[in-house]
Parts: C-alpha cells; structure tokens; sequence
C-alpha cells in the first residue's frame, strides 16, 4: 500500500526566503506525482504535475522535482511571499492496479510572515 | 469552461438527516472523483467514476453513502442519516483517461450537529 509522507508538518519563515518542502512516498511504481496548494477550508488548486519519466518541472517561482527510484520529490519555492502562506500537498498516482487513484501526503503549512 | 464545480459549498446538518452534494466536472473530462478530507489530513480516495460508470468504492463509502453520474455528465453524493463522523470536507476532481493530473472543485464543507 503506497504511503505519502511531507515533512515538515509546518514552516514558518520570514519573507523573501527560499525554502524547500519535501515529499517521500513507499512505493516506487507511479504514473505521476501532483503538488497542490489548498487555502483554509478551500479546495486544491494544483501546483505542477511530474510525470514518471520527468525529473522535475518548474512554473515561476516553484519547482518541483522528482527522484522516483528514491521515492522522493521536493517543491522548491523562491522569494517566498506572503500570498505563498497556505497549506502544500503531494500526491502520487499510482502504476498498479488502482492506478487512477491519488495517495495524498497531509500536507505542510507554509506560514511566510511580511 | 470554469473547471470543476461543486454545490454547495458549506452544509449544517442535523445527525439523522439525509444530504445530497453536486458535483459538475470539467466538460471533457470522462473520469471523476470523490475525495473526503478531515481535518490535518490529507484527502482521501471515496469513489470513481468512467463516464457513468461507477468502477470502485472505496471501504471508506459505507451503506449510508451512494453516488451516481447519470449520463456521465454531473454526479451527486448522497448521505443518508449523517453522523457526526461525517463531518468533513468532500473534494470532487475530474480529468481525462491518460497520465493526466486531477483538477479539483472547491469542495463542500459538511457539519453534522
């Protein structure tokens, strides 16, 4: 069964600041990995979506990267603003028989203070 | 096309009643989906469709839970006689066959008092 962990929880940085969030899932067999971004009691807005075969994919000031032997990707975000303040998920579809469903992580709170 | 939309987005409800969401996917997209979402938690797989097709239902969907895509076009989810474990944010997505990425709704808010 796929397992989608984001570390940190929770971050808290002052603005203008680079910052890395992370994602690590169990099972390396996957057709993509989707970030999304969810303001509070709001619905996901999707970020960049990586398909097995990419290393990463970048839009603006994020960029996502993608290393599925490890079973890790990473969400890069530059000069981070206020507006960036939100909660960040990943989620992995999945190779396998199931493989149109979405395993999501629980998510990292992004706090970028002015 | 405006993507996915869902209806209505916040729902108060009394344990034992019965609650209908709507879901109406982007036009092209033949596959859809219903997500549940509790607090610090990431969402959560409920059911699947292809076209009109309902292909799985995941163990989360009880006997009091049932969705329909009549024509393959909107779908509803319907709970019969809440619970105050229902309580949570009900994500529908939509997006094509292939190695596409989901496009999410707003969501529906649900509280059971």
């Amino acid at each position: 069964k796929q397992e989608v962990t984001q570390i940190p929880a929770a971050l808290s940085v002052p603005e203008g600041e680079n910052l890395v969030l992370n994602c690590s899932f169990t099972d390396s067999a996957i057709y993509n990995l989707q970030w999304f971004r969810q303001d509070p009691g709001k619905g996901l807005t999707s970020l960049l979506l990586i398909q097995s075969s990419q290393r990463e994919q970048t839009s603006g000031r994020l960029n996502a990267s993608l290393d599925k032997s490890s079973g890790r990707s990473t969400l890069y975000i530059a000069a981070s603003q206020p507006g960036d303040s939100a909660t960040y998920l990943c989620a992995v579809r999945g190779s396998g028989g199931s493989n149109y469903k979405l395993t999501f992580g629980k998510g990292t709170l992004l706090t970028v203070n002015p | 096309d405006t993507g996915v939309s869902q209806d209505p987005r916040h729902k108060i409800t009394k344990r034992g009643q019965n609650v209908t969401f709507r879901c109406d996917p982007i036009s092209e997209h033949n596959r859809l989906y219903w997500y549940r979402q509790t607090l610090g938690q990431g969402p959560e797989f409920l059911t699947y469709f292809q076209n009109e097709a309902q292909l799985e239902k995941s163990r989360l969907l009880s006997d009091r839970f049932s969705a329909e895509r009549p024509k393959g076009s909107f779908s509803t989810l319907e709970i019969q006689r809440t619970e105050q474990g229902d309580s949570a944010m009900y994500l529908c997505a939509s997006n094509e066959q292939g190695n596409y990425g989901y496009t999410f709704g707003s969501g529906t808010r649900l509280t059971v008092v």
